[in-house]
């Protein structure tokens, strides 16, 4: 079965560079979340889009922002990177069907800012 | 504001025992989901359980299996005859009804599998 393609999987970024992570979700969900995962923590809430409108915040900081296209897939734009930014950032989607209550993770792409 | 704890940082267990992982939540509404996701070495989330709220009966999967008791919000994993591959970073997750897409997780239980 296809399941959520986040790419690249690995990228490395100097300070105060820019960084764009793509999600493909998995066909027929319509809406994606972000994850961020720095080392040892748990995975923190940025941002989620439902039929290409953002649906929640959370803690994700004015450098970064992100998008929903028509075709469903989802890119997060960071800006400005810090050390900080360094961590697991996941995608996840999830369908209309049983009314969005379960989310499937993509593997991740780790950032690494050096 | 919703907050998931997991007293736990570390547990083990023998291969082919018992372990039960525990967790507990603090929210005020009555509809929410909980879920346990498994985090093995190679970083995947993968979604282990999950249990809606309105439903009294626990939620069961293969030898995996919840202890959901709402009143004292608190939502157990248990994993049957443990096997080496349940070794990972399991994470207890909370995502309020309708109208919310966030999951809000717990600090995570790391589980180790002893031959």
């Amino acid at each position: 079965a296809a399941g959520v393609i986040q790419s690249p999987r690995h990228l490395i970024k100097e300070k105060r560079e820019t960084a764009t992570l793509k999600c493909y979700p998995i066909p027929r969900h319509d809406t994606v979340y972000w994850y961020q995962q720095g080392p040892g923590q748990d995975p923190q809430f940025l941002i989620s889009f439902y039929e290409k409108m953002q649906s929640d915040k959370g803690s994700i900081p004015d450098r970064f922002s992100a998008q929903q296209f028509s075709d469903y897939h989802s890119e997060l734009n960071m800006s400005s990177l810090e050390l900080g930014d360094s961590a697991l950032y996941f995608c996840a989607s999830s369908s209309p069907r049983g009314g969005r209550t379960e989310a499937f993770f993509g593997q991740g792409t780790r950032l690494t800012v050096v | 504001a919703q907050t998931v704890t997991q007293s736990q940082p570390e547990m083990s267990v023998q291969e082919a025992e018992t372990v039960t992982l525990s967790c507990t939540y603090d929210t005020s509404e009555s509809d929410y989901y909980l879920f346990w996701y498994k985090q093995p070495p190679s970083r995947q989330m993968i979604l282990v359980i999950r249990q809606e709220a309105y439903k009294q009966q626990n939620a069961t999967e293969n030898r995996f299996s919840v202890n959901f008791q709402k009143a004292a919000k608190s939502f157990s994993l248990k994993i049957s005859d443990s096997q080496l591959g349940d070794a990972a970073m399991y994470f207890c997750a909370y995502k309020p009804g309708a109208g919310s897409y966030q999951l809000t997780f717990g600090k995570g239980t790391k589980l180790s599998v002893i031959p």
